[in-house]
């Protein structure tokens, strides 16, 4: 099973400059999020979903969007990079079934974001 | 995240010794989650707690909860190098709709 996959995995971009992380799972998980992770500061909310059509803002969503066309798809689209976005983004997903409760969550690799 | 707070920020300790990390909420949980994260890797999950008192162990990795406390400690029995890297709690937290949070991490060196 391929589980929580993750492109591009490097990516180097100037400032202003858009872009798309793309997230996608193959475990039929109804939620679906997206971290940032920079030292010392352990991993981020930024958005997530909990299932098709449903988006929400997390801890730190100034910058992002993110859009769930489909329970397979999640991705998070930067429009205009700063260099305060360099960092490394995680993609995760869980079967989220209880309201409320999100449960174990999958991880992608993540993606290496370098904003000059 | 502000709900989870973690300590030691880092640790460096023989091979061989045992060691503790912590991580504790502000808030009311739902279950508590390790992870461990190799350098330039994702994420492996660990184990997860609910219950107060509820203790599990994979390996020679043992976690603990005290529900009174809303904290949760991780024990590694006798180091070994294999067990580098960085170790983060997660939560459910109650009354936050499906935010998961985690702590900021604790960074493992053991040393041969």
């Amino acid at each position: 099973n391929a589980g929580v996959t993750q492109t591009p995995k490097f990516q180097v971009l100037k400032t202003g400059q858009s872009m798309t992380l793309q997230c996608a799972q193959d475990m039929n998980h109804e939620y679906m999020s997206w971290y940032r992770q920079d030292p010392g500061m352990g991993l981020r909310l930024i958005h997530y979903s909990v299932g098709a059509g449903i988006t929400d803002q997390g801890e730190v969503p100034n910058g992002y969007n993110v859009s769930r066309s489909t329970t397979e798809d999640f991705p998070l689209r930067l429009l205009s990079a700063a260099p305060s976005q360099t960092s490394v983004y995680f993609c995760a997903s869980s079967y989220g079934e209880l309201a409320g409760v999100v449960g174990e969550l999958f991880f992608g690799e993540g993606s290496r974001l370098t904003v000059l | 995240s502000q709900e989870l707070e973690q300590s030691p920020q880092s640790l460096i300790v023989q091979e061989g010794k045992n060691l503790t990390i912590n991580c504790t909420s502000s808030k009311t949980l739902y279950g508590l989650y390790w992870y461990k994260q190799k350098y330039g890797e994702g994420l492996i999950f660990l184990m997860m707690l609910q219950k107060g008192g509820e203790e599990k162990s994979h390996e020679k990795i043992t976690a603990k909860l005290d529900e009174k406390k809303q904290q949760s400690s991780l024990h590694i029995t006798a180091s070994q190098p294999s067990h580098a890297g960085i170790y983060l709690c997660g939560a459910d937290v109650k009354d936050t709709g499906n935010q998961f949070y985690f702590g900021t991490g604790t960074s493992l060196t053991v040393i041969p």
